[in-house]
């Protein structure tokens, strides 16, 4: 079974701070997503990565897939008030369609 | 972006009874629908896959008697929780997957909160 392990799972910055987050998966990824979260409602897709060494970038977050295709990480410039919410990210079967997610990253950016 | 909307948003039932929560997609044919539970400050944990008029598929450890799917049409599942109890309070939430294969694509409904009393 994949075990999708994300770090750090709470982080509280005051705003125009930067941070990364981490996702590690116990096996090759199919398809990394990342979602964002905020309370009371479902998750927003981010970005899909496929590509082993693949950079993205949103704005003001960059994502970057990792050689192996094991693990990622989410950056944020700047951050704001806005950017509270928790961050998913999540293995995406292409035959199956299930999404496995990781724990979440639980991030809050006081004004 | 595609559309998936979820009803009731919340639900407040006695323990016992049963709750029907339904998971529309609105622009767009759903291959596949799935259905989350979240737990306060946890992740989203898959239940089920759910396929228009078949059986859905269960993952390991969620009681298929317990959690009903239906899925009536491509547009439409509903999941059905019988004789709740309040370990059953939760956020539920669906998706719906459009497209196949590399190109598949899955959006989320808003989410249903359901507090048994």
């Amino acid at each position: 079974t994949q075990l999708l392990e994300q770090s750090p799972q709470f982080l509280s910055i005051q705003e125009g701070e930067n941070l990364t987050v981490y996702c590690n998966s116990s096996s090759v990824f199919s398809s990394l997503q990342w979602y964002r979260q905020e309370p009371g409602e479902g998750p927003v897709l981010l970005v899909t990565v496929v590509t082993g060494g693949e950079v993205k970038k949103l704005k003001r977050l960059t994502f970057q897939f990792g050689d192996a295709r094991k693990d990622s990480s989410l950056h944020i410039t700047a951050a704001q008030p806005g950017d509270t919410g928790l961050y998913l990210c999540a293995d995406l079967s292409s035959n199956t369609g299930k999404l496995i997610f990781g724990q979440g990253t639980t991030l809050q950016v006081k004004p | 972006g595609a559309v998936v909307s979820q009803h009731p948003s919340r639900v407040i039932c006695k323990s016992g009874t049963s709750v029907k929560i339904e998971c529309r997609s609105l622009d767009f044919q759903a291959t596949t629908m799935f259905w989350y539970r979240q737990f306060p400050k946890q992740s989203l944990m898959l239940m089920a896959t759910s396929n228009e008029g078949s059986k859905a598929t269960y993952e390991q450890g969620v009681e298929k008697d317990k959690f009903l799917i239906n899925h009536a049409s491509l547009t439409l599942s509903t999941l059905t929780v019988t004789s709740a109890h309040p370990e059953d309070s939760s956020f539920y939430i669906c998706s719906a997957r459009r497209g196949w294969g590399s190109y598949n694509e899955q959006f989320f409904g808003p989410g249903t909160r359901l507090t048994v009393l």
